[in-house]
């Protein structure tokens, strides 16, 4: 079954609106990595966490790796249409190895 | 300029007719990767490759093989295509394991079996 879900699937929100992505793995992640793709696009590095309870910032984005380590989120402060796209968390699962897991994805449209 | 590049970009073709998805980067990166893009499951690992002549299964390898016989070269085969392998296909690589390096992902192929 599917090792890391993000909610919601999908997010509709106003342009200037903040927005939200939660990432939940089944078992602890070694590490995090943040991917925006969008439409039509490849998935582009955001950003990787590493350490528990780890918050970095990227102007407006924000990303924060859970305590124990089996949780992650992204956070748009007042989103534009340039922030369109689907995001996905990625990691390596603490228990698999070398085998490199992506999450289900976020698809966020911003209404203008 | 440094790019990973896949062909061919758009496929079309009917069950059991075999095929292979190239995968070309010029960073010179020890790890290259295969990942499908399904709705809703995001991208699965399909096999990867820590460097040459080294490959390994990823999460859902059942259905493709791959080669790494030159760094900058990782070929994504199917022997025998099924309709369950309708799909969008990223190459990826990194200059060492996604853990210490980011990964750059190609273009993407998108395959429709019959």
């Amino acid at each position: 079954g599917q090792q890391v879900m993000q909610i919601p699937q999908y997010q509709h929100v106003q342009e200037g609106e903040d927005f939200t992505t939660y990432c939940n793995s089944s078992t602890t992640l070694s590490n995090i990595q943040w991917y925006k793709q969008r439409p039509g696009g490849h998935p582009v590095f955001l950003i990787q966490l590493v350490k528990s309870g780890e918050v970095k910032k990227q102007k407006r984005l924000t990303f924060q790796f859970g305590e124990a380590k089996k949780n992650s989120s992204l956070h748009i402060t007042a989103t534009q249409t340039t922030d369109v796209g689907t995001y996905f968390c990625a990691g390596y699962l603490s228990d698999t190895g070398n085998q490199f897991y992506f999450g289900t994805g976020t698809s966020l449209t911003v209404i203008p | 300029e440094a790019q990973v590049t896949q062909n061919p970009r758009y496929l079309i073709t009917v069950t059991g007719k075999k095929l292979t998805v190239t995968c070309s980067q010029n960073m010179n990166h020890e790890y290259m990767s295969w990942y499908r893009q399904d709705p809703g499951l995001g991208l699965r690992q399909i096999y990867y490759s820590m460097n040459v002549e080294v490959t390994d299964k990823g999460d859902v390898p059942e259905g493709y093989k791959v080669s790494r016989k030159e760094k900058r070269n990782f070929p994504l085969i199917l022997e025998s295509p099924s309709p369950n392998q309708t799909s969008l296909y990223f190459c990826a690589s990194s200059d060492r394991d996604p853990f210490q390096e980011t990964q750059y992902f190609g273009p993407g192929t998108r395959l429709l079996v019959l």
